[in-house]
């Protein structure tokens, strides 16, 4: 089976620079993706890593070690808008084209002044 | 405006009825898949489907049952036998890529 661990919550001041790891046990791993759910809401893509090292995208950059089998979620320049839960999840291949995503039980970011 | 809608948005039954949630897409996706959510907690999945008339068991089955009759509908019927079944539901759908586009969920209250 699957399994990952992500700490359950984080606290950032606002334009602070924040790290959430990820760290998985999977067979068949693909990639590892990062979503980003707000409270109520639904779950938005933010970021996948299939390669070892960091992908950039603006304010947020996320790395992955396949090795370690570990992996982060970088955001800079934090805003308000930003607090919510960030989700990593590993992409596996289980045949015939069909690929599943596994969750991490999520970390809450509570952004504060 | 493409993009996946789920009905209602909330929705409350009696303990012993089945219950089906809606979700549809217009993005031309070939799957999909439905997850369960609980307080807290990641997500999980109950079901995915690749293709049209075909479809298979996630992590979380049992007590669920789902169709895949068009490419845009894949509706998900909670039945009696799940034992839990309050629980926020999200439909998901993919291209060929990575990224999965959610619907906004249903809310399920079961009492």
């Amino acid at each position: 089976g699957q399994s990952l661990e992500q700490p359950s919550e984080v606290t950032a001041v606002e334009g602070a620079i924040v790290q959430i790891n990820c760290t998985y046990q999977t067979s068949g791993f693909y990639g590892l993706s990062w979503y980003q759910q707000h409270d109520g809401g639904a779950p938005t893509f933010l970021s996948y890593n299939a390669l070892d090292g960091l992908e950039e995208t603006g304010r947020f950059s996320s790395f992955l070690s396949r090795s370690d089998s570990y992996g982060y979620l970088l955001l800079q320049e934090l805003q308000m808008k930003d607090s919510a839960s960030y989700f990593c999840a590993v992409s596996t291949y289980s045949g015939a084209g069909s690929y599943q995503l596994t969750f991490g039980k999520g970390t809450k970011l509570s952004v504060i002044p | 405006d493409g993009g996946i809608t789920q009905s209602p948005k909330y929705l409350f039954r009696k303990e012993g009825q089945n219950v089906t949630l809606s979700c549809e897409q217009n993005l031309n996706h070939d799957a999909m898949y439905w997850y369960r959510q609980d307080p807290g907690q990641g997500l999980r999945l109950i079901y995915y489907s690749q293709i049209v008339n075909d479809f298979q068991k996630g992590d979380i089955a049992e007590g669920y049952s789902v169709s895949r009759e068009k490419k845009e509908s894949f509706p998900l019927t909670v039945t009696s036998a799940q034992k839990n079944p309050t629980a926020f539901y999200l439909c998901a759908s993919r291209a060929r890529g990575y990224e999965q586009y959610f619907g906004p969920g249903t809310r399920l209250t079961v009492t």
